[in-house]
């Protein structure tokens, strides 16, 4: 099994302040999703890094690819209370299926104004 | 992006019974995917159905305690079976598309009393 983990658990701080939340492995993965999860809702697709060292920009958010394809972080600029959720990093689990995913624990991320 | 449609959004249910998850895609998908996620914690994947063919389940989970139908190409059902206060979590079903993304429903929470 693939470990991912992510880092750290739980992160508060206030409105404007930037934050970063990290996503590690051993292995390589082919790709890496990050997902934003609110209270009585499902998971929702952020973004997708397939390229090693690949940078993906999202209005405040910019995700981050390691060049060797185990690590990826995320970070906001000038975080908004929006931004508050748990945020998921996930890899697939086989070659032969994208949906297949494995996640990490979380990083449950709260923006007070 | 699918649009994901899950039935019931949440339940209460005495333990000993069992209680049968719906889920509903706006369009055609060979692969649908059920996770299970505990109080507090992240995305565990039971397992995958293919339609035609009896679902894939990963390790700890099993057919009798969580069986699934995929009776076509835009529904599936997840029962859990003589429900115990340990199954009490969110059951979300997900699919994938051909951009190597993932889409969850909005997941449906059970309580085992």
């Amino acid at each position: 099994t693939q470990l991912l983990e992510q880092s750290p658990q739980f992160l508060s701080i206030q409105e404007g302040e930037n934050l970063t939340v990290y996503c590690n492995s051993s292995s390589v993965f082919s790709s890496l999703q990050w997902y934003r999860q609110e209270p009585g809702e499902g998971p929702v697709l952020l973004v997708t890094v397939v390229t090693g060292g690949e940078v993906k920009k999202l209005k405040r958010l910019t995700f981050q690819f390691g060049d060797a394809r185990k690590d990826s972080s995320l970070h906001i600029t000038a975080a908004q209370p929006g931004d508050t959720g748990l945020y998921l990093c996930a890899g697939p689990m086989t070659t032969d299926s994208w949906g297949k995913l494995q996640f990490g624990a979380g990083t449950q991320v709260v923006v007070t104004p | 992006s699918a649009v994901i449609s899950q039935k019931p959004s949440r339940d209460i249910c005495q333990r000993g019974t069992s209680l049968t998850i719906q889920c509903q895609v706006d369009s055609q998908v060979t692969m649908m995917f059920w996770y299970r996620q505990q109080p507090g914690q992240s995305l565990t994947l039971i397992a995958t159905a293919n339609q035609g063919s009896e679902a894939t389940y990963e390790s700890g989970f099993v057919i009798d305690k969580f069986p699934i139908s995929r009776p076509n190409l835009t529904f599936s059902t997840l029962t859990v079976s003589n429900m115990s206060p340990e199954d009490s979590s969110i059951y979300l079903c997900s699919v994938e598309n051909t951009y190597t993304e993932a889409f969850f429903g909005q997941g449906t929470r059970l309580t085992v009393v």
